[in-house]
């Protein structure tokens, strides 16, 4: 079984619409963190939500995290086109020294 | 904004040969990462590297990956004998705390041919 998975895989929106991902995991957390990754580049970290958080903003970003059922969602209101990118979210898998990525969900922002 | 640097950004390589990518992390960062990307895959864990050890690795990082922290500032990443299959974006990453904070590089990406 996989520990991050996203959904969906792809996702295209119209340009001012919100947009919104999920993210499943297998093993507790400490915190779960959202990535973007535009085309063929490096990753950049969005936003970190705690175990002990349930909801999180920073800028037009939204995270949810619900830890009973072992999800997150990342909402993006009003998107713009410029946030055509694949988001991934990551987990520290119980505490170990390192992040588990899942396989993300690509985005289109149609203008 | 301090940023962890990579180069080269784009490796083209023979198999067999050996390849070292660098890095240089955040200066006040104490951990250090690799993790890789094969074209339109999840980004896969490598290695992680604290207090000049490597702290956890995983069934990827075999006998033909080393990791180096050589000066104090440059993190290095090195494939022994590179297979077709070790063509892939590769992502040096620090924290400055344990699982917090992470930085990623550009990232290199490395072709065997």
């Amino acid at each position: 079984s996989q520990q991050g998975e996203e959904d969906p895989q792809a996702l295209s929106i119209q340009e001012g619409e919100n947009a919104t991902m999920n993210c499943s995991y297998k093993t507790s957390i400490n915190n779960l963190q959202w990535y973007r990754q535009n085309s063929g580049r490096g990753l950049v970290h969005l936003i970190l939500i705690r175990s002990n958080e349930r909801e999180k903003h920073s800028g037009r970003l939204r995270v949810t995290l619900d830890t009973s059922k072992k999800s997150s969602s990342l909402l993006i209101t009003a998107s713009r086109a410029a946030d055509t990118a694949s988001y991934f979210c990551a987990t520290d898998a119980g505490g170990a020294q390192k992040l588990v990525f899942g396989q993300g969900t690509r985005l289109t922002i149609n203008p | 904004e301090p940023e962890v640097t990579q180069t080269p950004s784009h490796q083209v390589t023979q198999m067999g040969q050996e390849v070292i990518l660098r890095c240089v992390p955040i200066s006040n960062h104490l951990y250090f990462y690799w993790y890789r990307q094969i074209l339109g895959q999840k980004v896969e864990f490598l290695v992680s590297f604290y207090n000049n050890e490597i702290s956890e690795k995983s069934e990827i990082f075999d006998d033909q990956f080393s990791v180096e922290r050589p000066d104090g500032s440059n993190f290095t990443l090195k494939i022994r004998s590179t297979k077709l299959e070790d063509s892939a974006m590769y992502f040096c990453a620090s924290s400055g705390q344990f699982n917090y904070g992470y930085t990623f590089g550009s990232g290199t990406r490395l072709t065997v041919v």
